[in-house]
């Protein structure tokens, strides 16, 4: 069974510092999906950024950026120029194979993220 | 991008009674809609997968009867919460996918419901 890892229960970043929340995933599919989403206290998750197993390339969407190490199985989201507005749990997801229909993200435990003026 | 809609956002109902949660994909077809829980500080599980036309699939450990999920259409599925009792409170919410999409399969977020079971 697939399984994801954050072992950062809370992190802390000063505004305009970048910081790192880290993610390690166990698979055994060589074709997977790796994700990342905020949720702020508000509830609703966001979407941020994806990763294919595939992909040659890090992912990037604006200030996020994702430090995929294949062979560590690491997914690492990094947050540039931290604003106030970034505090809230983030969550690593991995899309779990299946044989029909969509696949089922099963997530980590999350990250809580204090972004300090 | 794609929204999704859920209602209520917030329910608070009285013990025994049956809630009804709605999820609506608002600019984009979903032929299997999923439904999960998260209790307070803890991830996201999956309770079923919702299947437009089909009966939804539950995950091990989640009781059919008493969370009654129906797909009707290719952009509603309702989850109702059958004689509530305190424990079911918790935060519910659910995603879809664009069936139509290729490639990224990022599923998208209702904006969660908060039940309170008194």
């Amino acid at each position: 069974a697939q399984k994801i890892t954050q072992t950062q229960p809370g992190m802390f970043v000063q505004e305009k510092e970048a910081v790192t929340l880290d993610c390690t995933y166990d698979t055994s599919d060589q074709s997977y999906g790796l994700f990342w989403y905020k949720q702020p206290s508000s509830g609703e998750m966001i979407f941020l950024i994806y990763q294919g197993s595939y992909d040659e390339q890090n992912a990037t969407e604006g200030r996020y950026s994702l430090n995929f190490q294949k062979a560590r199985k690491s997914a690492n989201l990094v947050i540039s120029a931290s604003q106030l507005g970034d505090s809230a749990m983030y969550f690593c997801a991995m899309r779990e194979r299946r044989n029909t229909g969509f696949q089922k993200l099963v997530f980590g435990t999350g990250t809580r993220l204090l972004v300090s003026p | 991008g794609a929204v999704v809609s859920q209602h209520p956002s917030r329910v608070i109902c009285k013990s025994g009674t049956s809630v009804k949660i709605e999820c609506r994909s608002l600019d984009f077809q979903a032929t299997t809609m999923f439904w999960y829980r998260q209790f307070p500080k803890q991830s996201l599980m999956l309770m079923a997968t919702s299947n437009e036309g089909s009966k939804a699939t539950y995950e091990q450990g989640v009781e059919k009867d008493k969370f009654l999920i129906n797909h009707a259409s290719l952009t509603l599925s309702t989850l109702t919460v059958t004689s509530a009792h305190p424990e079911d409170s918790s935060f519910y919410i659910c995603s879809a996918r664009d069936s139509w999409a290729v490639g990224n399969t990022e599923a998208f977020f209702g904006q969660g419901t908060r039940l309170t079971v008194v």
